[in-house]
């Protein structure tokens, strides 16, 4: 089945570094992929989406970019906050293939320190 | 902005125990969903809900499970009897429909604690 992979964390860096989350998904359509964010105490938030190849999505600075014939979805921000410590999450989801459901990988923490 | 609200958003129960969470999606949205998210694994889909009809779900999504949309506004996900392993953050969401350009929005999430 469908699945996406996600860079382990957790993920610590000083205020204005530049941060890279991996991620690669497997699916057998063409999925859309997206990164959701889940702040403390808070539930999950769209960031992101691109919905076909070489598509990018960006918001709030954060950029990433689908490449199908890598099958990865980066997320990358070039000068990191103290507010954008939380959980990135990677998922995917394949209309086209029938399914509504959002295939989520396992989230990545990422703590920025002033 | 309008957003999908949750409650309890913490529960404790016992094991064999009935449950039943509650969800209020965005109110022009017509597509429902319910994942899970045990202490430390990944966000797992449950179940999609459509026309008051399930149009999806998982194998996690026994017969212990169901869900039901009682009236115009709350989408409610029972368990029947708990198990421990039920222990988990539940998150409702919702769609306003399938293009494109729609995205499933989430609730904050209710904790489940089972004893």
């Amino acid at each position: 089945g469908d699945s996406v992979t996600q860079m382990e964390g957790p993920v610590t860096l000083s205020e204005e570094a530049f941060l890279t989350i991996n991620c690669t998904y497997t699916a057998t359509g063409y999925p859309s992929l997206f990164w959701y964010v889940q702040y403390p105490g808070e539930g999950l938030q769209l960031l992101l989406k691109a919905t076909k190849a070489d598509d990018k999505g960006s918001n709030k600075g954060f950029e990433a970019t689908y490449r199908k014939e890598t099958t990865s979805f980066h997320l990358e921000k070039g000068s990191v906050q103290v507010s954008d410590s939380a959980v990135y999450f990677c998922a995917l989801s394949d209309l086209q293939g029938g399914s509504e459901k959002l295939v989520f990988g396992k989230g990545t923490k990422l703590t920025v320190n002033p | 902005e309008p957003e999908v609200t949750q409650t309890p958003s913490h529960q404790v129960t016992q094991m064999g125990q009935e449950v039943i969470l509650r969800c209020v999606p965005i109110s022009n949205h017509l597509y429902f969903y319910w994942y899970r998210q045990i202490l430390g694994q990944k966000v797992e889909f449950l179940v999609s809900f459509y026309n008051n009809e399930i149009s999806e779900k998982s194998e996690i999504f026994d017969d212990q499970f169901s869900v039901e949309r009682p009236d115009g506004s709350n989408f409610t996900l029972k368990i029947r009897s708990t198990k421990l392993e039920d222990s988990a953050m539940y998150f409702c969401a919702s769609r306003k429909g399938l293009a494109d350009t729609d995205t499933q929005y989430f609730g904050p999430g209710t904790r489940l604690t089972v004893l």
